[in-house]
């Protein structure tokens, strides 16, 4: 597709159930990221993809959270035993990105995000 | 449709000059409107937001945006650049809890 794609584009779960967010990025992007923004807050870095590196989990809350990417495609965020305060839009994005360097990030793009709520 | 536009795609300045980034947005009813920054071969980070209160917003890295309602307008400021904003900035509006963000303005900094 044109742009990145992601679904479902709301979930309601009960607490404590596993939830998983699925992004299709732009195809040939290399780099794919996940961010989530709760309720009041900016972006918060999730995790990063590239290529066939070891992915970026720094920013991954706890060790309910994981996240996988086959090859340089799909993406799947999961949350396991889900609380309340997970609640919020998971947003997933990928570039073209250059290695070497600094590495430069190229065309950016968003997709429309997944908004969760715990209940 | 709902829209975010960014005025520029590719800023040139030297250090030390002022740097406005031009941000339009279409949404009606309530937004909450944000800055992030890229830098080169990282992730995105938060500059500044604006949700309600002072329409004058001060960020980090001595950033600040302006929210013009009328204008439908959250233009980012910075007054003196240095090498390290070197980045691309996007300009984003959170609206009903759906983000739309604009295209992002690759800002590069001469020494």
């Amino acid at each position: 597709g044109a742009g990145v794609s992601q679904s479902p584009s709301n979930k309601v779960t009960e607490k404590g159930k596993d939830v998983e967010l699925r992004c299709d990025p732009i195809s040939g992007h290399t780099a794919l990221y996940w961010y989530r923004q709760r309720l009041g807050q900016g972006l918060e870095f999730l995790i990063y993809f590239q290529g066939n590196s070891a992915p970026d989990k720094s920013g991954l809350p706890s060790d309910r959270f994981s996240a996988e990417r086959t090859g340089e495609s799909v993406s799947t965020l999961t949350i396991q035993r889900t609380q309340q305060e997970d609640s919020a839009v998971y947003l997933c994005a990928s570039s073209l990105q250059v290695l070497g360097g600094q590495g430069t990030n190229y065309g950016y793009t968003f997709g429309s995000g997944t908004r969760l709520t715990v209940v | 449709a709902q829209s975010v536009s960014q005025h520029n795609h590719h800023v040139i300045l030297s250090e030390a000059a002022s740097l406005e980034l031009g941000c339009n947005y279409s949404y009606g009813g309530t937004v909450n409107l944000f800055w992030y920054v890229q830098y080169p071969g990282q992730h995105l980070q938060l500059l500044l937001k604006y949700f309600s209160g002072d329409p004058l917003v001060k960020g980090i890295k001595g950033f600040e945006a302006e929210f013009i309602k009328s204008k439908f307008s959250f233009n980012l400021r910075k007054p003196s650049v240095q090498w390290s904003d070197t980045a691309e900035y996007f300009c984003a509006v959170n609206s009903w809890g759906k983000f739309q963000f604009g295209a992002g303005t690759q800002v590069v900094v001469t020494p």
